[in-house]
């Protein structure tokens, strides 16, 4: 069946310290990918997005992502933390021909310690 | 550029009753909004796809007859939650896209919360 899977469902990491949250999607084709950031009763800001090209897409924040075909994966990756990156973190698709539906992955809850 | 609103930014109702919440695109004309429902600690959650001057394209499960979706014009689109109860409180969130068919980026609403007592 066709998904997208978020495998930490919390993660905690100190302020300065380097993140990564992963994601993988199983698709018969490479589909378009994204991550969204939530904060607590807040809709969904883009951070990045990567449809063909160069693998490796920098998005707001500092954030970046790197798409591995082989892997099927979509990682984001920020090198230093900041207390403000505590959130809710979503990788989503849309496969292309869709109507533009995006299928969310289970999200990630960032913490962040002092 | 590229807002969209939600209201009511929150709403308590008593079961019964009916509640309806806006989205609004207010610098760029939707042809298609999406409505997602999200319950606590959770992913959202695709209830439907609305395009302008056409009826809702529901997801499996979703009552259509509960969550009514009227895409009126290319700004707004509407969801009215009907006769609601406990088990439909929860975070509603829509987004909105211009273009056709193809792929363009979805702008999503701040989300309304719904409580039903």
């Amino acid at each position: 069946a066709q998904s997208v899977t978020q495998p930490d469902i919390h993660i905690t990491v100190s302020e300065g310290a380097s993140l990564e949250l992963r994601c993988n999607y199983s698709y018969g084709a490479t589909p378009y990918l994204f991550w969204y950031v939530q904060s607590p009763g807040q809709g969904l800001q883009l951070l990045l997005k990567y449809f063909s090209g160069d693998t490796l897409v920098q998005g707001i924040k500092g954030f970046e992502a790197e798409f591995k075909r082989s892997q099927s994966s979509f990682n984001l990756r920020k090198p230093s933390v900041h207390w403000s990156d505590a959130a809710e973190y979503f990788c989503a698709v849309v496969l292309f021909g869709n109507t533009g539906k995006l299928i969310f992955g289970q999200g990630t809850t960032l913490q962040v310690k002092p | 550029g590229a807002v969209v609103s939600q209201h009511p930014s929150w709403v308590i109702c008593k079961s019964g009753t009916s509640v309806k919440i806006e989205c609004r695109s207010l610098d760029f004309q939707a042809t298609t909004m999406f409505w997602y429902r999200q319950f606590p600690k959770q992913s959202l959650m695709l209830m439907a796809t609305s395009n302008e001057g056409s009826k809702a394209t529901y997801e499996q499960g979703v009552e259509k007859d509960k969550f009514l979706i009227n895409h009126a014009s290319l700004t707004l689109s509407t969801l009215t939650v009907t006769s609601a109860h406990p088990e439909d409180s929860s975070f509603y969130i829509c987004s909105a896209k211009q273009g056709g068919p193809s792929y363009n980026e979805q702008f999503f609403g701040p989300g309304t919360r719904l409580t039903v007592l």
